[in-house]
């Protein structure tokens, strides 16, 4: 089966400093993988996804996340953090489940911006 | 705009009712999800569905069955809710597509069982 670790559940930054959420996958053949924000009292809202192509894929609000293969990674990202950045984020990966394709999901990481 | 609805955000309930939580999507997806969310524990799928009156148990079924009648409802049924039952509900829904298609989220039914 597919997976996409979090390895850490909090992550603080500063505001206005580059800020980084980690996420490494485990998947036999090419990975799908996506990023989701929830931010409080609210459901998940899709942010970005690689599929194939450029390393570097662009999302909403400003987020990118980086595709590393030799890594296994897809980290996101994003150059200035700003306060209403935090929030919970989840990587997920594709997996195939009784024919259909659907997301695992991560644990989550708690992205802490400091004013 | 695209949108996922959940019949309620809060639902208080005793041990042993059954309880019925209530999803609908106005975007003509094929695939319907239900999770449950707890601390620590990120998301764990209950069961999902990719069409109508078809389901597959997801990684948690156990205390839990679904129906969906039609394409854009798809129910989370507590036969006998009990008190590890309570938790964050979120369903979710999408469209396969060539990656499985990103999921749009309802915003959550947090469940308490007294």
């Amino acid at each position: 089966a597919q997976s996409v670790a979090q390895p850490e559940d909090q992550v603080n930054v500063a505001e206005g400093n580059p800020l980084t959420v980690k996420c490494t996958y485990s998947v036999s053949g090419n990975p799908y993988l996506f990023w989701y924000v929830q931010y409080p009292n609210r459901g998940l809202q899709f942010l970005l996804k690689y599929i194939t192509g450029d390393n570097l894929v662009k999302g909403s609000y400003g987020f990118e996340a980086e595709f590393n293969k030799s890594q296994t990674s897809f980290h996101l990202k994003k150059p200035s953090a700003l306060v209403s950045d935090s929030a919970l984020y989840f990587c997920a990966v594709r997996d195939l489940r009784g024919g259909s394709y659907i997301p695992t999901f991560g644990r989550g990481t708690s992205l802490i911006v400091h004013p | 705009d695209v949108k996922v609805t959940q019949s309620s955000r809060y639902l208080v309930k005793r041990t042993g009712e059954k309880v019925f939580l209530e999803c609908v999507q106005d975007m003509d997806h094929e695939n319907m999800f239900w999770y449950r969310q707890d601390p620590g524990l990120g998301l764990r799928l209950i069961y999902f569905s990719y069409d109508v009156k078809m389901k597959e148990k997801g990684d948690i079924p156990e205390g839990y069955s679904v129906s969906r009648e039609k394409k854009e409802r798809f129910s989370l049924i507590l036969e006998s809710a009990s008190t590890n039952q309570t938790s964050m509900y979120l369903c979710a829904s999408s469209s396969p597509g060539l990656a499985g298609g990103e999921q749009y989220f309802g915003p959550g039914t947090r469940l308490t069982v007294t």
